[in-house]
């Protein structure tokens, strides 16, 4: 069965920053796909970043980066320069092809970033 | 930009009514998730749709709630009767599959409240 881990509750980072936000995860299937979703106190889910199982480099979307070690089952996100505005909870999910592609979520970090 | 459409965006309702949300989902994705999100659960996957078909509704009490997609521009979510425990935010979401690089992409959700 997939599974997510966020073991980290809360972390706090300096404005300008970087910060890296942990999320290991378990699956026995080859093809899967990677997802981080970031939740500010307005409650939306906002899409940031995928990485596929098959993906040879590291995804990476503006400030956000992705490090996919695959052989560790881990897939942390890195926030480069971190803004007053990265504040928000932070949600690690994947989606295997075994597990009928279905979305499965970790229970997220709080992340507080300090002027 | 295009969005997942969810309406009502908040709902407070007496114990024993009858709620339905409905989600429209963006033209052209073919996978619709149905999220419930409290504090002490987090997201928990409810019903997922693939083409219009239902994949897996093992997360959703099954006595009480019912998630169906009568076409592909429309997805609903019923719960009858509610009760207090249902209080909580109902996401949607929508995408192609677990190899687009672009995620799922969110609703507002409905803010629902049972009294």
């Amino acid at each position: 069965a997939q599974k997510i881990t966020q073991t980290q509750p809360g972390m706090f980072v300096q404005e300008k920053e970087a910060v890296t936000l942990d999320c290991t995860y378990d699956t026995s299937d080859p093809s899967y796909g990677l997802f981080w979703y970031k939740q500010p106190s307005s409650g939306e889910m906002i899409f940031l970043i995928y990485q596929g199982s098959y993906d040879q480099q590291n995804a990476t979307e503006g400030r956000y980066s992705l490090n996919f070690q695959k052989a560790r089952k881990s897939a942390n996100l890195v926030i480069s320069a971190s803004q007053l505005g990265d504040s928000a909870m932070y949600f690690c999910a994947m989606s295997d092809q075994g597990g009928s592609e279905k979305l499965v979520f970790g229970k997220g970090m709080k992340l507080t970033v300090n002027p | 930009d295009a969005r997942v459409t969810q309406t009502p965006r908040d709902k407070v309702t007496e114990m024993g009514q009858e709620v339905t949300m409905r989600c429209q989902p963006i033209l052209g994705h073919n996978t619709v998730f149905w999220y419930r999100q409290t504090m002490m659960q987090g997201l928990e996957l409810l019903a997922y749709f693939r083409n219009r078909a239902p994949l897996d509704d093992s997360g959703m009490p099954k006595d009480r709630f019912s998630a169906e997609m009568p076409d592909a521009t429309l997805a609903t979510l019923k719960i009858q009767p509610s009760e207090p425990r249902d209080s909580a935010v109902y996401f949607c979401a929508s995408g192609l599959d677990i190899f687009s690089p672009y995620g799922y992409t969110f609703g507002s959700g409905t803010r629902l409240t049972v009294v």
